[in-house]
């Protein structure tokens, strides 16, 4: 069965650059939710959408920002980057707003250097 | 306080017995409750869901949800080598996910 697909799956950054990860969720879901996840940590809900609009917003810094597109991809935007975003980022897709059940994706290693 | 505690340390088992995962939740509103393993490095795998009190069982697995109590575990019955990973307990709250900090369970051949 499709998954959730991420690119890039890994990226080195220097602090203040920028950088975009890309979700491609399972075919027919139109939720998508980013998820960030350090070092020896917990996954924490950052963004997502449904239907191309924001649905909820969680702890996402104001660097960084996010859409979705009408092929229901999105993309994670992630600006003046710092030290402490180097961390695992995934994303999860289910159908309908209230699906429930999130399916991941492999997720993109970021490394802020 | 956390909204989805996992407490427990390390948990090392033989091979072929039982993993027990205990969690507890804070938001008594919470109707959806889900375990995932991930293994280091990799994505958090859905394995069980629940929804309802009482248990459900998948093959090897069988969740226990108990609302009254906001309590969930996750039983693993003849624990496997592949089963040694991280256990995250995770909470549907306002359709966004919200984990504990996972068991990391070891199995011992």
């Amino acid at each position: 069965a499709a998954g959730v697909i991420q690119s890039p799956r890994h990226l080195i950054k220097e602090k203040r650059e920028t950088a975009t990860l890309k979700c491609y969720p399972i075919p027919r879901h139109d939720t998508v939710y980013w998820y960030q996840q350090g070092p020896g940590q917990d996954p924490q809900f950052l963004i997502s959408f449904y239907e191309k609009m924001q649905s909820d917003k969680g702890s996402i810094p104001d660097r960084f920002s996010a859409q979705q597109f009408s092929d229901y991809h999105s993309e994670l935007n992630m600006s003046s980057l710092e030290l402490g975003d180097s961390a695992l980022y995934f994303c999860a897709s289910n159908e309908g707003p209230r699906g429930n059940e999130q399916f991941f994706g492999p997720g993109t290693r970021l490394t802020v250097l | 306080q956390k909204e989805v505690e996992q407490n427990s340390g390390p948990l090392s088992v033989p091979e072929g017995a039982i993993a027990s995962l205990n969690c507890t939740y804070s938001d008594r509103g919470s109707q959806s409750f889900f375990w995932y393993r991930q293994y280091s490095g990799k994505s958090p795998e859905l394995i069980m869901s629940i929804y309802s009190n009482g248990d459900k069982e998948d093959g090897r697995f069988t969740a226990q949800l108990n609302k009254a109590s906001q309590y969930v575990s996750l039983l693993i019955r003849d624990s496997q080598p592949s089963d040694s990973a991280t256990y995250l307990c995770a909470v549907n709250g306002n359709n966004r996910l919200a984990f504990g900090k996972g068991n990391q369970v070891v199995v011992i051949p």
